[in-house]
C-alpha cells in the first residue's frame, strides 16, 4: 500500500501534550517526515528522520515510530502550534513519496 | 540559503497544458542529495505529490498524474518546470516546488517556495 493515514482532527489543552499519528505500511521500511503548515503558508518540515529538528524548530516538537505508525509529539502546546500537520514518507517502491491526508490540530 | 520560486500563469484554460518554473537561489541545482519536487494542494485538502526530477533528469512522477506529468530541468538557469496536459477544473490548486533531501537520508521536503495558486477555467 502506498497511503498514510492520518486523524483528520485533534485537540489539546494548551500547555498540555499532544500526538498526531501517521500509520502506513510504508513506514515498516522508511522515516516519516512531519510539516506544519499554518492557513495561507507554504508548510514547514518539524520533524525527520529518526527524531530530528530542523534548525529553528522548537524542541516541544518531536518524532517517535513503531511498526507501521508514526508520532508527531507536541510537549507542551502551545496557541502558535494550532495548524495542519502532515507526514510524508517513501512509499513501498522506495522511488516515490506520499503524503498524509493531514491532522488539523486545535489549541483549546 | 537556498530559496525556490515559482513563476507561470495563474489561469489555465480547460485542456490546455499548465507549465510552472521553480528558480532555485542560493545554491546550484546541480549539487547531489537533492531531487526537485513539485507538489499541490486543492483548495481546502491536503497535500498532493506530483512528482519529482534529479539534476541528472531521472523524473518519478505520482502514478495517478504520470499520463499528464512532465517534470524537466535546466541547470543552466538553475530552474526546473513543471508541465501538466489536458487540464481540467479539478488541476485548480496551490502549486508548490520544494527541494526533497535525500543527502544523509534526511529523505524530507526541507525547502518550499510560497506556492502559486493556479485556476483551470475558460
Amino acid at each position: 500500500s502506498s497511503e498514510l493515514t492520518q486523524d483528520p482532527a485533534v485537540s489539546v489543552a494548551l500547555g498540555q501534550t499532544v500526538r498526531i499519528t501517521c500509520q502506513g505500511d510504508s513506514l515498516r521500511s522508511y522515516y516519516a517526515s512531519w510539516y506544519q503548515q499554518k492557513p495561507g503558508q507554504a508548510p514547514v518540515l518539524v520533524i525527520y528522520g529518526k527524531n530530528n529538528r530542523p534548525s529553528g524548530i522548537p524542541d516541544r516538537f518531536s518524532g517517535s515510530s513503531s511498526g507501521n505508525t508514526a508520532s508527531l509529539t507536541i510537549t507542551g502546546a502551545q496557541a502558535e502550534d494550532e495548524a495542519d500537520y502532515y507526514c510524508n514518507s517513501r512509499d513501498s517502491s522506495g522511488n516515490r513519496v506520499v503524503f498524509g491526508g493531514g491532522t488539523k490540530l486545535t489549541v483549546l | 540559503q537556498v530559496q525556490l520560486q515559482e513563476s507561470g500563469p495563474g489561469l489555465v484554460k480547460p485542456s490546455q497544458t499548465l507549465s510552472l518554473t521553480c528558480t532555485v537561489s542560493g545554491g546550484s541545482i546541480s549539487s547531489g542529495g537533492y531531487y526537485w519536487s513539485w507538489i499541490r494542494q486543492h483548495p481546502g485538502k491536503g497535500l498532493e505529490w506530483i512528482g519529482y526530477i534529479y539534476y541528472s533528469g531521472s523524473t518519478y512522477y505520482n502514478p495517478s498524474l504520470k499520463s499528464r506529468v512532465t517534470i524537466s530541468v535546466d541547470t543552466s538557469k538553475n530552474q526546473f518546470s513543471l508541465k501538466l496536459s489536458s487540464v481540467t477544473a479539478a488541476d485548480t490548486a496551490v502549486y508548490y516546488c520544494a527541494r526533497f533531501t535525500v543527502v544523509t537520508r534526511r529523505d524530507a521536503f526541507d525547502i518550499w517556495g510560497q506556492g502559486t495558486m493556479v485556476t483551470v477555467s475558460s
